[in-house]
């Protein structure tokens, strides 16, 4: 049973740069939520995708941006990267019918800034 | 005020002793409560879920939930070393999940 991947492992950018980082939920699931965690921070909410479509938005800026593929797979966007977004990104999947809020982690992307 | 706020520890316990973790949350209208551990370089692993009042227990580990004091605790039995990690508690609240800074556990040998 295939868990929660994503790609790629790390990344460096330097400011003003793009990014995008991907992520395959878990066999079966088809709800993907992202998270941003800084270093000595629990994982903050930056989005959900559902069917498809952003369900649910944390306090993020437009930077952010998301999307979702008919496979389930999804891409997290993050555009004029500053300095700030240095972290580790997590995917977490779930399966909507069937306990929705059990969420299983992906290994992560760790982006640094420079 | 934070949504979820946990003691940032370090929590030190000796090797077979019980390790308690605590959680306090800010939104009354919160249904469904998580413990997650992570090691360190590493994603965060679901231990545990309750989503009612009282105790749930899995193997050496139990969750309390009071609702009405707004808190959730993590027990684990019988520590062991490889228990040492951080501990995330989270809520799903109104469909987004708020986590805590987490608490970092040491075992001791």
């Amino acid at each position: 049973d295939a868990g929660v991947t994503q790609s790629p492992t790390h990344l460096i950018k330097t400011r003003g740069q793009q990014v995008t980082l991907r992520c395959s939920p878990k066999s079966g699931h088809d709800t993907v939520s992202w998270y941003q965690q800084a270093l000595g921070q629990g994982p903050q909410f930056i989005f959900q995708y559902y069917e498809e479509e952003e369900r649910q938005r944390g306090n993020f800026p437009d930077r952010f941006s998301g999307h979702q593929f008919p496979n389930y797979s999804s891409e997290l966007n993050v555009n004029a990267l500053l300095l700030g977004d240095s972290a580790l990104y997590l995917c977490a999947s779930s399966f909507e019918e069937n306990n929705p809020d059990t969420q299983y982690f992906g290994p992560g992307t760790r982006l640094t800034v420079l | 005020q934070k949504e979820v706020e946990q003691n940032s520890g370090p929590l030190s316990v000796p090797e077979g002793a019980i390790a308690s973790l605590n959680c306090t949350y800010s939104d009354r209208g919160s249904q469904s409560f998580f413990w997650y551990r992570q090691y360190s370089g590493k994603s965060p692993e679901l231990i545990m879920s309750i989503y009612s009042n009282g105790d749930k227990e899995d193997g050496r580990f139990t969750a309390q939930l009071n609702k009405a004091s707004q808190y959730v605790s993590l027990l684990i039995r019988d520590s062991q070393p490889s228990d040492s990690a951080t501990y995330l508690c989270a809520v799903n609240t109104g469909n987004q999940f708020y986590f805590g800074t987490g608490t970092s556990l040491t075992v001791i040998p």
